[in-house]
């Protein structure tokens, strides 16, 4: 029982490359989520998907596209990266009884 | 939309003593509280959670308190040990948004420091 998967663990983009970044969960969550950390700011909504299928804008969207391509895999897209989405990125599930989010292990991402 | 305040950012402490870490929300609506613990590198990881019908909830050496009316939350960890080194952040929902969804919003994070 892996929980939530993330791949790429660190990757290093030059401004204005493409990327998706992959999440796959086992638990047969229905609702995921990615979240970006940055010192001193927490972690902060970027998109989340409440079912397959659905999905919604969170705090911080602008810049990023996001597919839920079934049940199990959410993956986040940087269309044209720019310095400032330099971040550690999780993506994060939970299941509807509000037990909390189980977080992936993060990518962290340095565009230059 | 939902903002959580959360102090102090860093927060040292003698390995036994206590640490409490205090959170305030805006929202009226919020009713579940989660507390997470970060060690460097790694993920969040929930510690505790409380939901708007109890005022305390205990594990062990930690607790979070709530008071609604002031709409203000706390973590509070006694007898603390090194291995209590880590951030913690503090979050707010105000309840599902569909397919039984709920967004959570964190506050910026403490970090804990407990010298041996």
């Amino acid at each position: 029982n892996a929980g939530v998967t993330q791949t790429p663990k660190f990757q290093v983009l030059k401004t204005g490359q493409s990327m998706t970044l992959q999440c796959a969960q086992d638990m047969n969550h229905n609702s995921m989520y990615w979240y970006r950390q940055d010192p001193g700011m927490g972690l902060r909504l970027i998109y989340y998907s409440a079912s397959e299928g659905t999905t919604d804008k969170g705090e911080v969207p602008n810049g990023y596209n996001v597919s839920r391509l079934n049940k199990r895999e959410f993956s986040l897209r940087l269309e044209s990266a720019a310095p400032s989405q330099t971040s550690v990125y999780f993506c994060a599930s939970s299941e509807t009884d509000r037990s909390g989010y189980t977080f992936g292990s993060g990518t962290r991402l340095t565009v230059v | 939309g939902e903002n959580v305040e959360q102090h102090p950012s860093t927060l040292s402490v003698q390995e036994g003593d206590s640490a409490v870490i205090k959170c305030t929300y805006s929202d009226s609506a919020s009713n579940y509280f989660p507390w997470y613990k970060q060690e460097l590198g790694k993920r969040p990881q929930l510690i505790i959670d409380i939901r708007s019908n109890v005022g305390e909830k205990k594990d062990q050496r930690i607790a979070v308190t709530l008071n609604k009316t002031a709409k203000h939350f706390s973590l509070h960890i006694t007898e603390t040990q090194p291995e209590d080194s880590a951030v913690y952040f503090c979050a707010a929902s105000r309840g599902y948004s569909g397919a039984g969804s709920y967004q959570l919003t964190f506050g910026k994070g403490t970090k804990l420091s407990v010298i041996p």
